[in-house]
């Protein structure tokens, strides 16, 4: 059964403490891809990548980093530098990342709440 | 600067009527354009897309139309039925480059 998972599904952290958001796919898909849904706002991008051990900043990159060491995992941590932390984030994968033609898919998504 | 606008939050629909969702861009260089469904605390799933050389694709229920001219594009969705209430994110690339979605559409489908 392929697809993107997503944990948890639900996080609360303190104010100041970084965050790991854990995404994981079996699709075998090169390209990952992390973005943020802030209410009334369209997706953004935060970080991508198009094969292991590479990555390159989205439009909001500020304050979050990513690793990819495997090609099934692509985990985003939520440092305390990022300023407004509480979100909706997304986790995505596609084929191989080469624009609009390659479809993305979607995981479930994690909502962070900094308190 | 938004590149990709849905200048309408919501909309309502009553169900079996047609659901037209609008979308338009700024950049002339977008070739290709994809239209996600996403229901709440969910991903968005991809619905249906159209490359910029063509002007309408059709999908069962579901067309989109593009007019490069007025760089617009529009989303059908003819009957509506209930579970098609979701927000609607409009999307666009360029060759090669990352996808810039809109803010989204939240329609509606009332009995």
């Amino acid at each position: 059964d392929g697809g993107i998972t997503q944990s948890p599904k639900y996080l609360f952290r303190k104010e100041g403490q970084n965050v790991t958001l854990s995404c994981e796919q079996n699709l075998n898909h090169d390209a990952m891809y992390w973005y943020r849904q802030d209410p009334g706002q369209g997706l953004r991008l935060i970080y991508y990548s198009q094969i292991v051990n590479d990555f390159q900043k989205g439009d909001i990159a500020e304050g979050y980093s990513v690793s990819r060491e495997k090609k099934e995992s692509f985990p985003l941590t939520v440092t305390s530098a990022q300023k407004n932390p509480t979100a909706f984030y997304l986790c995505a994968s596609s084929i191989d990342g080469t624009g609009g033609t390659d479809t993305q898919y979607f995981g479930p998504g994690t909502r962070l709440t900094v308190l | 600067d938004q590149q990709v606008k849905q200048n309408s939050p919501s909309l309502s629909v009553q169900e079996g009527r047609i659901s037209i969702l609008n979308c338009d861009y700024t950049n002339s260089m977008f070739d290709y354009f994809l239209w996600y469904k996403k229901y709440p605390a969910e991903g968005p799933t991809f619905l249906i897309s159209i490359s910029s050389i063509k002007d309408k694709n059709e999908d069962g229920r579901f067309t989109v139309f593009l007019n490069k001219s007025a760089k617009h594009l529009s989303l059908h969705i003819v009957p509506s039925q209930p579970g098609d209430s979701a927000v609607y994110f409009c999307a666009a690339s360029e060759m090669d480059d990352k996808i810039i979605f809109g803010k989204g559409t939240r329609l509606h489908i009332l009995p």
